[in-house]
């Protein structure tokens, strides 16, 4: 089935490390979009790529980095990671023109 | 910017029992697009149902319906004939059909809890 994954789906690490959350997706969309899932703020926009010359910043994206290294993978990146950074991460795609976006599993990280 | 808020953080339902939970957004735009996404504990986002702006009538999917009021700017959800497996963390989100991005606007959810 085509599909959108992410890996890890948990990582805790330490505040100053570098961190990377990869996404790939078989669905043959060419727009990705980075989200963060925090308790009583629902999901925010990070970052979001229309292909891989396309990077477009979102709501919250100071202290993140992505990269789209193809159609297929859009990865995000924590150069320094700190402790309100903590929350569930989420990759989503969308087809052109469509209006549903679908989301991969999500990614648990922990900074402490 | 466009806002969404979900004014329930918690609501229960008897199982076989119907419940509304709430919506609201907040914008200035005429077209768009409103969705409710479902979140279970695997913390996997579902798509529930959407509706178009520009659809007067309210859109269903089994037990699921909606109740659109543009001019109200509400959009909210109601779950016919409750199951367990409807428990779960429900969001609210706004698209706009103009705005460069295909960006979704999130409400803060709400937890449904489904009682035996």
């Amino acid at each position: 089935d085509a599909d959108v994954t992410q890996t890890p789906r948990n990582r805790i690490t330490k505040t100053g490390k570098r961190i990377m959350l990869e996404c790939s997706q078989t669905k043959g969309h060419d727009r990705m979009y980075w989200y963060r899932q925090d308790p009583g703020l629902g999901l925010r926009l990070i970052y979001y790529s229309f292909d891989v010359k396309d990077i477009n910043k979102g709501e919250i994206s100071d202290g993140y980095s992505v990269s789209r290294q193809a159609q297929a993978k859009f990865s995000l990146s924590l150069e320094s990671a700190i402790p309100n950074q903590t929350a569930l991460y989420f990759c989503a795609t969308s087809p052109d023109r469509g209006n549903e976006q679908f989301f991969g599993p999500g990614t648990r990280l922990t900074v402490l | 910017a466009q806002t969404v808020t979900q004014s329930q953080p918690e609501m229960s339902v008897q199982e076989a029992e119907t419940v509304t939970l709430s919506c609201t957004y907040d914008t200035s735009e005429s077209d768009y697009y409103l969705f409710w996404y479902k979140q279970p504990p695997s913390r996997q986002m579902i798509l529930v149902i959407r509706q178009e702006a520009y659809k007067q009538q309210n859109a269903t999917e089994n037990r699921f319906s909606v109740n659109f009021q543009k001019a109200a700017k509400s959009f909210s959800l109601k779950i016919s004939d409750s199951q367990l497996g409807d428990a779960a963390m429900y969001f609210c989100a706004y698209r706009s059909a103009l705005e460069y991005g295909n960006k979704l606007v999130f409400g803060a959810g709400t937890i449904l809890r489904v009682k035996s």
